[in-house]
Parts: structure tokens; sequence; C-alpha cells
């Protein structure tokens, strides 16, 4: 039933050490966005892909990259974590453009040691 | 810009007491679209309601309920009859026309629901 997964749950890396988030959908929806949220904070958009394009929002750190390889997946790469990109990431699909609902995944919550 | 403000940082009421949450927003859009999600303490966001601007029109469901005003460019939330299992964290957010995919979250307000 799960419509949007999110892998690992947990993850713990250490400074510096590249780390890769994954997310994946059943919901065949053509939008896939990650978020970062941090402790009492709203969620922040770090890219989102339509279809294919990729959108990086203007003050997302180059740290931080993503793949779409196909419709049903997207990873999100973290090339040299600090301790400041410990918090959790969200991954979220929407059937179409912004004014379609945002269907989100479990989070992942990243350590960095 | 869009701006989503949530007043309330922390609610905290006794089981069965009714409870409204606040938000409002800013934009320049004539055409925006408003949603309310949860966040329980396992973390995922679960999506409770969106409306348009064009939609007024008051909702239930179940215990939940919304009041859209635009006048006021309000967006409320009420929980009738509070449990504890509606403790979580409740986003207000507001996503226009402006920009592709831009919506904009509320800074979020943590519900206690005391037994």
């Amino acid at each position: 039933d799960a419509m949007v997964i999110q892998n690992p749950r947990y993850q713990v890396t250490q400074f510096g050490k590249p780390v890769t988030l994954s997310c994946s959908q059943t919901l065949n929806h053509n939008v896939m966005y990650w978020y970062q949220q941090k402790s009492s904070q709203a969620p922040k958009l770090l890219f989102h892909y339509y279809d294919k394009d990729f959108n990086n929002e203007a003050d997302t750190p180059d740290n931080f990259q993503s793949r779409r390889p196909n419709t049903s997946f997207c990873f999100l790469d973290i090339r040299s974590p600090g301790l400041g990109d410990a918090a959790m990431y969200l991954c979220a699909t929407s059937r179409d453009n912004q004014k379609e609902t945002q269907y989100f995944g479990p989070g992942t919550r990243l350590l960095v040691l | 810009a869009q701006k989503v403000t949530q007043a309330q940082t922390e609610i905290s009421v006794v089981e069965k007491e009714d409870v409204t949450l606040d938000c409002v927003y800013e934009t320049r859009d004539t055409t925006y679209y408003l949603f309310w999600y949860k966040q329980p303490p396992s973390g995922e966001l679960v999506f409770l309601i969106r409306r348009n601007s064009f939609d007024e029109q008051n909702e239930i469901s179940g215990r939940y309920s919304w009041n859209f005003q635009k006048s006021t460019s309000s967006f409320n939330f009420t929980i009738t009859a509070s449990q504890v299992v509606d403790s979580a964290v409740y986003f207000c957010a507001l996503s226009g026309l402006v920009e592709v995919n831009d919506m904009r979250f509320g800074a979020g307000t943590r519900l206690t629901v005391k037994p």
C-alpha cells in the first residue's frame, strides 16, 4: 500500500563521507521533491524534478545533488556531509504542477558523526 | 512573495476539548491553493486537505473542520473533541502559480492533547 517509500529510515554517516538517500513512488506522478527538515522547523524545499527536468532552489548548497533515473525513483546525494546537514529528509510527489497535492514519504533521518 | 503565518507555536489541550489552529497567508496570486498537513512523531507528513482560492465553502470531515475566509486571508483548522492521537505538528501551506512548484509552509503548530 505504501505510495512513497524512502530508504533507509535512519542513516548514520561520517563527516565528509558521501551518502545517498533514496525515494521511490508507486503513484506514477510526474513530479518528485526533496525537502530538508531540521528540528522544530518547517520543511525546506531543496529541489524537484518535473519528469526529467531538474529544478534547483536558489539557496540549495552545491553539496546536495539529485538524480532521477526513471519515473519511480529519485535519489538525494550529499557529497560531503557536514554536521549542519543532520536533519530529516523528506521525499514527496505530486501528479503535476504546484496546484496538485504533494504526498510525502516517511522520511530519512540523517545523523552525521 | 508568498508567506504563511502560524502564530501559535504550541497548543496544549485536554482530551475532548475543541481546538482551533490558526493560519494566515499572504499572496499576490489570484489563484492559489491552501493545504493542511499533519506530522505525527513518526515524521511522515500526512495530507489533510487542499482548497483552491475560488472555493470558500467550509469543509467538515469527521472531527476536523476548516474555515476559509478570503477577506481575512485565513484558513483555520478546528479539531472537535480532540483525542490523544491528534497530538502532532500541523503545517499550513500555500501554493501559487507565480513560481512553478513553489509551496510555502508555515512554521507549524505543535498540538499536544493530554488524556
